[in-house]
């Protein structure tokens, strides 16, 4: 089946602007997180949607949001950019329960802030 | 979660087996033992866990200390494709969403 789609895979906005990102999670799978991953800080989680819901969240600013739809895909919105936004953002989906099921993640949108 | 501990970098021949230390001293009874990798330019990928007994499946294999303060991550016959940061992650059995990814260790594999 296919796997975790992220679109679109390169993005260049400057300071300011905002950007939507999106995931299409694999086929039945009802849970999507987000990560941010950077040179400096590594892999770090964003937020996780399960059925619509934001079930989980990391410690960034309230500038990212995020959401689910009913058909599972799910979008990332980071509004008045900055700089450091620049980074890899990951997307993975997960089955029915999130525990401890292996996470499948997307290629990534590789995000640049002029 | 509770932390876990890695060498930055190691390097392998390929053919060879590999063995990624993982320190995790301050594991409890709950938690699994997680190994994700990330290849250059794509997404990480789930490699391998275990809770207490050793683990084998078709990438490699999980060995787990008897006071499972450490793990090691095997792989059997090393090749270019091996080449990657490996990670290693402890999740409570009770959690959700989230892994927490330390540094990790970038594989080096030599032709």
């Amino acid at each position: 089946k296919a796997g975790v789609t992220q679109t679109p895979r390169y993005l260049i906005k400057t300071r300011g602007q905002q950007v939507t990102l999106s995931c299409s999670p694999i086929s039945g799978h009802r849970s999507v997180s987000w990560y941010q991953q950077t040179p400096g800080q590594g892999l770090q989680f964003l937020f996780e949607y399960f059925s619509e819901t934001q079930r989980n969240k990391g410690n960034f600013p309230g500038r990212f949001s995020g959401r689910q739809f009913s058909n599972s895909r799910s979008e990332m919105n980071v509004s008045t950019l900055e700089l450091g936004d620049s980074a890899l953002y990951l997307c993975a989906s997960a089955g029915v329960s999130m525990t401890y099921n292996e996470q499948f993640f997307g290629p990534g949108t590789r995000l640049t802030v002029l | 979660d509770a932390k876990t501990t890695q060498p930055n970098s190691m390097e392998s021949n390929e053919e060879e087996p590999v063995h990624l230390p993982c320190n995790h001293s301050t594991i409890s009874g709950t938690d699994y033992i997680h190994w994700y990798r990330q290849l250059p330019s794509q997404g990480p990928e789930y490699v391998i866990h275990g809770l207490t007994s050793n683990v084998n499946n078709r990438m490699a294999s999980l060995a787990i200390a008897e006071d499972r303060k450490s793990s090691t991550l095997i792989l059997h016959r090393a090749t270019l494709r091996d080449a990657a940061v490996y990670y290693c992650i402890l999740r409570d059995r009770g959690s959700q969403g989230n892994l927490i990814f330390g540094k990790g260790t970038k594989l080096s594999v030599k032709p």
